[in-house]
């Protein structure tokens, strides 16, 4: 079964400048996330969708962070315009509603705002 | 809201010693409780979690931790390490129990260092 996959793994990009990172989930898992995680800390959910629809948002910044997932598969996440704290790791996992308790984890986008 | 507390953001051991990294909830029970390790440039893997069914558990590569309602703690052990365990390790709360996926709240990561 293959994992959760993310691209691009790396990206640089330019204060204000936007960004667009992209999610495929473990085939057949209804609940999608995203987390934010900061150099020293532990992750941080920006926002959970299940199948297409959103569930939790509370801790997206709407004024630049947007996020979607068309089709209840894969999800994008986009930063416009982008802030030097954005620098992170942007983490996707996804669950299935036979065990939603437990999320997997793709490898992580890596973005670096200069 | 769920918090979780890691106590020490480091800790070294000699290879073949104890492992312990300790990981400690607020003070409401949570429905689920879970250990993560986090090699260098890559996602988190699950290494066990806590689902109530038993008070230790046990997980991947010799890993096993014991829930303590009492000291609402979740500490994870091994008890001889190996080079192969130097990492990053996450202790996750799940907010509440929703059929649909719970948000997880994470600590703050212990760096796990290996001696040889």
């Amino acid at each position: 079964e293959a994992g959760v996959a993310q691209s691009p793994r790396y990206k640089i990009i330019e204060k204000r400048q936007s960004v667009a990172f992209w999610c495929n989930p473990i085939s057949g898992h209804a609940t999608l996330y995203w987390y934010q995680q900061i150099l020293g800390q532990g992750p941080k959910l920006l926002i959970q969708f299940q199948n297409n629809g959103v569930v939790d948002d509370s801790q997206l910044p709407k004024d630049r962070f947007s996020a979607e997932r068309l089709k209840g598969v894969d999800s994008t996440l986009k930063i416009q315009p982008a802030k030097l704290e954005d620098s992170a790791v942007y983490l996707c996992a996804s669950s299935s509603l036979r065990s939603p308790e437990t999320q997997y984890f793709g490898p992580g986008t890596r973005l670096l705002v200069l | 809201a769920q918090s979780v507390t890691q106590l020490g953001s480091h800790v070294s051991v000699s290879e073949g010693a104890l492992v312990l990294l300790r990981c400690n909830y607020s003070s409401s029970v949570p429905p689920y409780l879970f250990w993560y390790v986090q090699y260098p440039n890559q996602g988190l893997q699950l290494l066990l979690k806590y689902t109530s069914a038993a008070t230790l558990v046990k997980g991947i590569n010799g890993f096993e931790a014991e829930f303590k309602k009492s000291e609402t703690s979740f500490h994870l052990t091994k008890p001889s390490a190996h080079m192969s365990d130097a990492a990053e390790y996450f202790c996750a709360v799940s907010e509440e129990f929703q059929e649909y996926g719970n948000k997880l709240v994470f600590g703050a990561g212990t760096i796990l260092r290996v001696k040889s």
